[in-house]
């Protein structure tokens, strides 16, 4: 079972525009949230998280939006920028700390 | 650098032959993290320790799989027998801590079994 989805597997957005980036997840016991960046032949660079006890944090271009209630999160990135043009992860804490990870979103930011 | 450090960055290996993967984390990290991603697939955790220590190992596909840390720092995951199905990307991460700390990721060991 997925306890982390991703159901979109890319997302083509206009540069200068807002990307909006989905991830739903299963397990009411995750407490802290992440999302990573992925380029080809590099490892994930993490970019922004948020605490369960929080709806919101913000950081520069990116905001990560938190609903618990919906066991739903997204990240915005505005104004989106042609070096966006990646994979995003999100992730969530498990048990003993490890990370549960999304299939990922290839999104393209198109010039 | 002041990254993660893993090497090999790529290994081709026969079935059958052992390997060994090594990770240096970020200087000052306790935490420790080996992940896996392979063809098509998410991350996979695989195991976590915690100072020398691995309180959860449970991600390990195999007991041909197992993993050391010493002295708090470098880790060694080490794949006895390989099969052709471990062929994969295989991650390393550390954190300052544990708990609601982000993971920082080195760029990984691609290994290819023929």
């Amino acid at each position: 079972d997925q306890q982390v989805k991703q159901n979109s597997p890319s997302l083509s957005v206009q540069e200068g525009r807002i990307s909006i980036l989905n991830c739903d997840y299963t397990n009411s016991m995750f407490d802290y949230f992440l999302w990573y960046k992925k380029y080809p032949a590099e490892g994930p660079t993490f970019l922004i998280s948020i605490s369960s006890i929080k709806d919101k944090n913000e950081d520069g271009r990116f905001t990560v939006f938190l609903n618990k209630s919906a066991k739903h999160l997204s990240l915005h990135i505005v104004p989106s920028q042609p070096g966006d043009s990646a994979v995003y992860f999100c992730a969530a804490r498990g048990a003993t700390n490890k990370l549960i990870f999304g299939t990922g979103t290839l999104l393209a930011v198109q010039p | 650098g002041a990254g993660v450090s893993q090497s090999p960055s790529n290994k081709v290996t026969e079935k059958g032959k052992d390997v060994e993967l090594r990770c240096d984390p970020i200087s000052g990290h306790t935490a420790l993290y080996w992940y896996r991603q392979s063809l098509g697939q998410g991350l996979e955790f695989l195991i976590y320790f915690q100072g020398n220590s691995a309180p959860d190992k449970s991600g390990l596909p195999s007991d041909r799989f197992s993993a050391e840390r010493t002295g708090g720092s470098v880790s060694t995951l080490t794949i006895q027998r390989t099969q052709q199905e471990d062929s994969a990307v295989y991650l390393c991460a550390s954190s300052l801590e544990s708990g609601r700390k982000p993971q920082h990721f080195g760029d990984g060991t691609r290994l290819s079994i023929l």
